[in-house]
């Protein structure tokens, strides 16, 4: 069955990192670059950053740099998502989703994970 | 990057037709041919309903369709239906490998 499954939601305190997984099945992981979208409570989505999960390149949205880390594990076919210095306005489900092209970003994402919620409050 | 611009909130009755507007700029929408919408349902993963500006993946009704002209694209669903009922969001390329969503549409079916 191909899907994504995320980790479980988190509770942070300000300040601290959180780390979501998201497990990819039923597809090759290495073939199809991976997004990730987050979701404050009651607002829009926002596209953050992809991952190329062959070569592990990277490519994130200005407002993220240097706080949001993408990373892969080959090996289980899973992606991470790594944000730092957490603040409450970083309370949102954070969502992992597939770009269909293969080894190319066609722009779009076709399938998607549940999400992950991560609360930071103190 | 600016969030493109949608309106808050659209509706219609069973039957009818809507549309639902997705503004850019010439660095987004109106440069490059790759438009997406989304649906969402509360509490649940957004939905791929169009992409490339017009195409519908498999399984998509085609009650949805998509257009763009010059920096804005344009979501219009016929026929609608109660489970219609939800968020939808476009989301465009905005250069540098980077995307950009909109601010999402509450579409209410009366």
């Amino acid at each position: 069955q191909v899907q994504l499954v995320q980790s479980g939601a988190e509770v942070k305190k300000p300040g601290a990192s959180v780390k979501v997984s998201c497990k990819a099945s039923g597809y090759t992981f290495t073939g199809y670059y991976m997004h990730w979208v987050r979701q404050a409570p009651g607002q829009g989505l926002e596209w953050m950053g992809w991952i190329n999960p062959n070569s592990g390149g990277t490519n994130y949205t200005q407002k993220f740099q240097g706080r949001v880390t993408l990373t892969r594990d080959r090996s289980i076919s899973t992606a991470y998502m790594e944000v730092t210095r957490l603040t409450s306005d970083d309370t949102a489900v954070y969502y992992c989703a597939r770009d269909p092209g293969y080894s190319i970003l066609e722009g779009h994402f076709d399938l998607w994970g549940r999400g992950t919620l991560v609360t930071v409050s103190s | 990057q600016s969030a493109l611009t949608q309106p808050a909130s659209v509706s219609g009755s069973p039957g009818q037709s809507i549309t639902i507007s997705c503004t850019g700029t010439s660095s987004d929408v109106g440069n490059y041919n790759v438009v997406s919408w989304y649906q969402q349902h509360p509490g649940k993963a957004p939905k791929l309903m169009i992409y490339e500006v017009s195409k519908r993946p498999s399984g998509v009704s085609n009650r949805f369709s998509a257009s763009k002209s010059g920096n804005t694209a344009s979501l219009t669903i016929s026929g609608l239906q109660a489970e219609d009922e939800a968020n939808y969001y476009c989301c465009s390329y905005a250069g540098n490998n980077v995307w950009v969503f909109g601010g999402g549409t509450k579409l209410t079916v009366l």
